[in-house]
């Protein structure tokens, strides 16, 4: 297993068009997270999976964010109708989500979105 | 509410000199603390973390940290910086009732020769 994976490491889109991006997890990781970074600023949740039950949302997803992990694997994160104030780093972590909470999470290289 | 606090936005050391960088948190509860380094484009790569136990924590590249609850701190530390260590450092908090990391503002390290 390499470790969490996204797909693409960049993206330039139009403002208005809509974007998606995906995220392989480590194989037997039952929890994945998406974060937004945006410059000079740490990463901010917004949403995580256990299996394919989306567990918590942030205010920040907006109606204009969904994001899907259908089978419990890999996860979608789609930007519908994209604004210039998405350009941000889009970062996918999993983790093991173990009961005894003694866990960390293990993050892929991210998706650099520019809207222009 | 939750928060994370990165004094230092910004520190510069030579390269051989000792490195600490500041974390405070605000937190009810015991707190699952992390500390993350990221190179510029890329994603996040743990260093330590601390759940519970001995205060001072062992991580990767020769860092360590040392909570203390009585400061509400989580300090990282290096006795000996390399050019390598040049990066952001993002300190974290993971609430006990949620699953999610809130993350400090991070501080950029500068290692000259």
């Amino acid at each position: 297993d390499t470790g969490v994976s996204q797909d693409p490491r960049h993206k330039i889109t139009k403002r208005g068009q809509n974007v998606t991006f995906r995220c392989d997890p480590i194989s037997e990781h039952n929890r994945l997270y998406w974060y937004r970074q945006t410059l000079g600023q740490g990463p901010e949740f917004l949403t995580y999976f256990q299996n394919e039950a989306q567990l918590e949302k942030s205010r920040l997803l907006s109606d204009r964010f969904s994001a899907e992990r259908p089978k419990g694997s890999f996860s979608t994160l789609e930007i519908q109708r994209t604004e210039q104030g998405d350009s941000a780093m889009y970062l996918c972590a999993s983790s093991l989500g173990h009961p005894s909470r003694d866990y960390g999470y293990t993050f892929g290289s991210g998706t650099r979105l520019t809207v222009v | 509410a939750q928060s994370v606090t990165q004094p230092d936005i910004h520190i510069t050391v030579s390269e051989g000199a000792s490195l600490e960088l500041r974390c405070n948190y605000s937190y009810g509860a015991t707190p699952y603390l992390f500390w993350y380094v990221q190179s510029p484009g890329q994603g996040l790569q743990l260093l330590l973390k601390y759940f519970s136990g001995d205060t001072l924590v062992q991580g990767i590249k020769g860092f360590e940290a040392e909570f203390k609850r009585s400061q509400s701190s989580f300090n990282l530390r290096k006795p000996s910086v390399h050019w390598s260590d040049a990066a952001e450092y993002f300190c974290a908090v993971r609430s006990y009732n949620t699953d999610k990391l809130i993350f400090g503002t991070g501080t950029r390290l500068q290692v000259f020769p």
